[in-house]
């Protein structure tokens, strides 16, 4: 079983509305979450990085939280744009600093 | 000016073919990877080197040979091609290799093997 799950797999939002991702990790012991925004045909792009101690980080209209006491984050798009239709992917970082890669989100954006 | 690049975009061969992945990075970062994204879109490590010397090799089938001749270069060489070796390979780096560093990623090279 993958220590990262994310979800939805996929979601369909309209040009302007928000919306909320999900990730759940069991990476035991736990250094950092990142997101990470990947473009069809494109390599991630860091969007946050969080430690044990962060509750929430933001990168503009992106805003991370993270609970590691449940071992979960969630990553909040804000009046979303058609350029943030892409797959957004949750790591976890254990102190080996060996990353947990989730399968992503994909997230389209309509106009 | 691309921070890392991987060449080629594209790559489809036959079966038992040898073939190469280049990458660089020139944000003179001392650590640079090699992952693998599946079908499912999990990105895997497979490699990472630190100035020039390897660091982690996450059980990687021999096939598959890193070669670093400096730190901003990490070179991939896949020997007798298999299918399952299809995938996207993203080369990437970061600035020393701490678990709390950023990683930036090249474009990704798609492997087709037929």
């Amino acid at each position: 079983k993958n220590q990262v799950e994310q979800s939805p797999q996929s979601l369909i939002i309209l040009e302007g509305k928000n919306c909320t991702l999900q990730c759940n990790y069991t990476v035991s012991p736990f250094s950092n979450l990142r997101w990470y925004k990947q473009d069809t045909g494109r390599g991630p792009v860091s969007l946050t990085i969080m430690t044990f101690s962060e509750n929430t980080k933001s990168n503009g209209r992106y805003t991370a939280t993270l609970d590691a006491d449940t071992k979960q984050s969630s990553l909040h798009i804000t009046a979303s744009q058609l350029s943030d239709s892409a797959s957004y992917i949750c790591v976890v970082s254990a102190n080996d600093y060996k990353l947990s890669f989730g399968a992503g989100t994909t997230v389209t954006v309509r106009a | 000016d691309t921070a890392v690049s991987q060449t080629p975009k594209y790559l489809v061969t036959q079966m038992g073919n040898d073939k190469s992945i280049k990458c660089e990075q020139n944000l003179g970062h001392d650590t640079m990877y090699w992952y693998k994204q599946d079908s499912k879109k999990f990105l895997k490590i497979m490699f990472s080197y630190n100035n020039k010397e390897l660091i982690i090799n996450e059980t990687v089938p021999n096939r598959f040979s890193p070669k670093s001749p400096d730190k901003a270069h990490l070179n991939l060489h896949i020997n007798s091609l298999e299918l399952g070796d299809s995938a996207v390979y993203f080369c990437a780096s970061s600035q020393v290799g701490g678990s709390n560093e950023k990683l930036f990623f090249g474009s990704g090279t798609q492997l087709s093997v037929l």
